[in-house]
């Protein structure tokens, strides 16, 4: 069955940069587009990102364009996230969600804590 | 890219249907079939529900269905149980080649 297994929590300082990783099983990596999509405490679900795995075809959301690199180890099956110049807003649950091939979030991580406190 | 409107609650009785509506936009939810609906509960990752604007994964309850009317998407849930109490949230792919999530929708089962 799909697994996406996440890095685990983490905590920084106001301007320092994250990066948090997706080990993905139970499937052809290669095959599907992977996001991320982020929850901050009591807010809804907020779209980051999207990366293909079959090359390194990036779609960011303008409001991180310039801040955030998605990247992928296709040996490892593993995708990352990268979130830099880090802001005491950016404090969330980061997701991973592959894409089901029809533009949907079909399997989802288990979520990553990243806390910005100074 | 603007949030898609949800409302923020809504609620019923256990066996009654309830409807949450979502609406975009010409750029988004009116211009594509890919909207797609999660249930969140608290503490966990969302689990998706709807997908292509009607089509359950396998898996999920034929009590969950889904439409779409112009700009405004919505998720029906029929016969509401007390397992069902949970976040719901839509979500569009947009044509500048990214996706919107709606605000959320807390159902609560009385």
């Amino acid at each position: 069955q799909v697994q996406l297994v996440q890095s685990g929590a983490d905590v920084k300082k106001p301007g320092a940069s994250v990066k948090v990783s997706c080990k993905a099983s139970g499937y052809t990596f290669s095959s599907y587009y992977m996001h991320w999509v982020r929850q901050a405490p009591g807010q809804g679900l907020e779209w980051m990102g999207r990366i293909n795995p079959r090359g390194d075809g990036t779609n960011y959301a303008q409001k991180f364009q310039g801040r955030i690199t998605v990247t992928r180890d296709t040996p490892t099956s593993t995708v990352y996230m990268e979130l830099h110049s880090l802001r005491t807003e950016d404090t969330a649950v980061y997701y991973c969600a592959r894409d089901g091939n029809n533009w949907n979030f079909d399997s989802w991580g288990q979520g990553t804590l990243v806390t910005v406190s100074s | 890219q603007s949030a898609l409107t949800q409302p923020a609650s809504v609620s019923g009785s256990p066996g009654q249907s309830i409807t949450i509506s979502c609406t975009g936009t010409s750029s988004d939810v009116g211009a594509y079939n890919y909207v797609s609906w999660y249930q969140q509960h608290p503490g966990k990752a969302p689990k998706l529900m709807i997908f292509d604007v009607s089509n359950r994964p396998s898996g999920v309850s034929n009590r969950f269905s889904g439409s779409k009317s112009g700009n405004t998407a919505s998720l029906t849930i029929s016969g509401v149980q007390a397992e069902d109490e949970a976040d719901y949230y839509c979500s569009s792919y947009t044509s500048s080649v990214t996706w919107v999530f709606g605000g959320g929708t807390k159902l609560t089962v009385l």
